[in-house]
């Protein structure tokens, strides 16, 4: 059983488009997370939330909008995609509300490709 | 701003060498954790080592970690084939509630 998955694995689509990435975790987490990285491998965090709530909302353009439906789904909508929008977002969970004790635990990544 | 800085950037060596990659930061943490990402996967939790310890083991693995020098390094001993990927550190800072910022990595490449 995958403990996070994300689907689609792999999205190209182009400049302009609207596009959502789905997030699932089976881990009965409190916590959840978008991280982007980039071509370099560097990975930074884009998003987290706690029991349904925003929590950590780095400085992300406003095309990027989270929804947790419920504490085990949190997706990702981007509106307007740009060619700098290409990257591969992860989503992680972790256990409980103090986030940075916690392990986390990251889904496979979603391959955005923006033409 | 970046905070876990990997060094070396790239690391190749043999079956059975032992590989060694170090991790500095820039401000005060609560723990400093290790990663591996195999390519095209995401990343799996390998040792959480919090501010008052100093070392951790974990099967092959040795995790050191010197707050004074704001540094940590990471050693797998005895490395496999299996053990090719990328490593990353990630810091959780005392004044940054809930965040994890990783450095960019340490690719390993181990040859049989």
């Amino acid at each position: 059983d995958t403990a996070v998955s994300q689907t689609p694995k792999y999205l190209v689509t182009q400049m302009g488009n609207d596009k959502s990435i789905k997030c699932e975790q089976n881990l009965g987490h409190d916590t959840m997370y978008w991280y982007k990285q980039d071509s370099k491998k560097f990975l930074k965090i884009m998003f987290s939330y706690n029991n349904k709530e925003l929590i950590i909302n780095e400085t992300v353009p406003n095309r990027f909008s989270p929804k947790s439906p419920d504490k085990a789904h949190l997706n990702l909508h981007i509106n307007s995609l740009e060619l700098g929008d290409s990257a591969v977002y992860f989503c992680a969970s972790s256990q409980g509300a103090a986030v940075s004790q916690e392990t986390q635990y990251f889904g496979p990544g979603t391959r955005l490709l923006v033409l | 701003s970046q905070q876990g800085e990997e060094d070396p950037q790239a690391l190749s060596i043999q079956e059975g060498e032992n590989a060694t990659m170090n991790c500095s930061y820039k401000t005060s943490i609560n723990n400093l954790q290790w990663y591996r990402q195999n390519s095209g996967r995401g990343l799996v939790h390998l040792i959480l080592i919090r501010s008052n310890e100093r070392e951790k083991h974990s099967g092959r693995l040795r995790v050191t970690l010197d707050t004074s020098k704001k540094s940590s390094s990471l050693l797998i001993t005895a490395s496999r084939a299996a053990d090719t990927a990328s490593y990353f550190c990630a810091t959780a800072a005392t004044d940054s509630w809930g965040k994890l910022q990783f450095g960019a990595g340490t690719q390993v490449v181990v040859t049989p």
